[in-house]
């Protein structure tokens, strides 16, 4: 079953504490994508990766950091750093190409809230 | 700088009337604009891309260079249409990325 998975669900994280959500798909992409969704404003990028050992920073990188050590994985990690951490993150992956008509394909998300 | 705006937060239309879901983009280039769908429980995904010109689930959406905009329109609703709708558009900046406008949550009502 091809796909993009997200782990965990659910997260919890404590004041001052450094918290890892997964993301790990079999799709064969290249592409890797970390996105904030907060209501009433729709996705923000937060970092994204277009090969292995590469990644660039999107919109909303402060507080977070990302690595891509292998073509399917793509973790990111919410640090203490980030003031306002509870949100609704979303990881996505896509074909690359000369084109820019390639759609991004969703997992299902991780909720971060704070204790 | 590239932006996507959904005028409404919320839609509220009756079952087997018209809907249409506004979209305007705000890009220098040659744009390239999806719409993402999200049911209840289920993960965001592709609904259509402009570039393919195709109807999908009843859906349409034409692209107005003009006008900037990217409406999607279904001329009757359906109880499964409720949803959250998401504008966005494909632009290159090293990779390629997705901007998204908001988000328009319609709700069919029977």
């Amino acid at each position: 079953d091809g796909g993009i998975t997200q782990s965990p669900k659910y997260l919890f994280r404590k004041e001052g504490q450094n918290v890892t959500l997964s993301c790990e798909q079999n799709l064969n992409h290249d592409a890797m994508y970390w996105y904030r969704q907060d209501p009433g404003q729709g996705l923000r990028l937060i970092y994204y990766s277009q090969i292995v050992n590469d990644f660039q920073k999107g919109d909303i990188a402060e507080g977070y950091s990302v690595s891509r050590e292998k073509k399917e994985s793509f973790p990111l990690t919410v640090t203490s750093a980030q003031k306002n951490p509870t949100a609704f993150y979303l990881c996505a992956s896509s074909t690359t190409g000369t084109g820019l008509n390639q759609p991004q394909h969703f997992g299902d998300g991780t909720r971060l809230s704070i204790l | 700088a590239q932006r996507v705006t959904q005028p409404e937060k919320l839609l509220s239309v009756f079952k087997g009337a018209p809907v249409e879901l506004k979209c305007n983009y705000s890009y220098s280039g040659s744009p390239e604009l999806f719409w993402y769908v999200q049911y209840s429980r289920q993960r965001l995904q592709l609904l259509l891309r402009h570039i393919s010109r195709e109807s999908i689930k009843g859906f349409t959406a034409d692209l107005n260079k003009g006008e900037t905009s990217f409406h999607l329109k279904k001329p009757f609703a359906q109880e499964e249409d409720s949803a959250m709708y998401y504008c966005a558009l494909s632009f290159r900046q090293g990779a390629q990325k997705l901007v998204f406008g908001q988000g328009t949550r319609l709700t069919i009502n029977p």
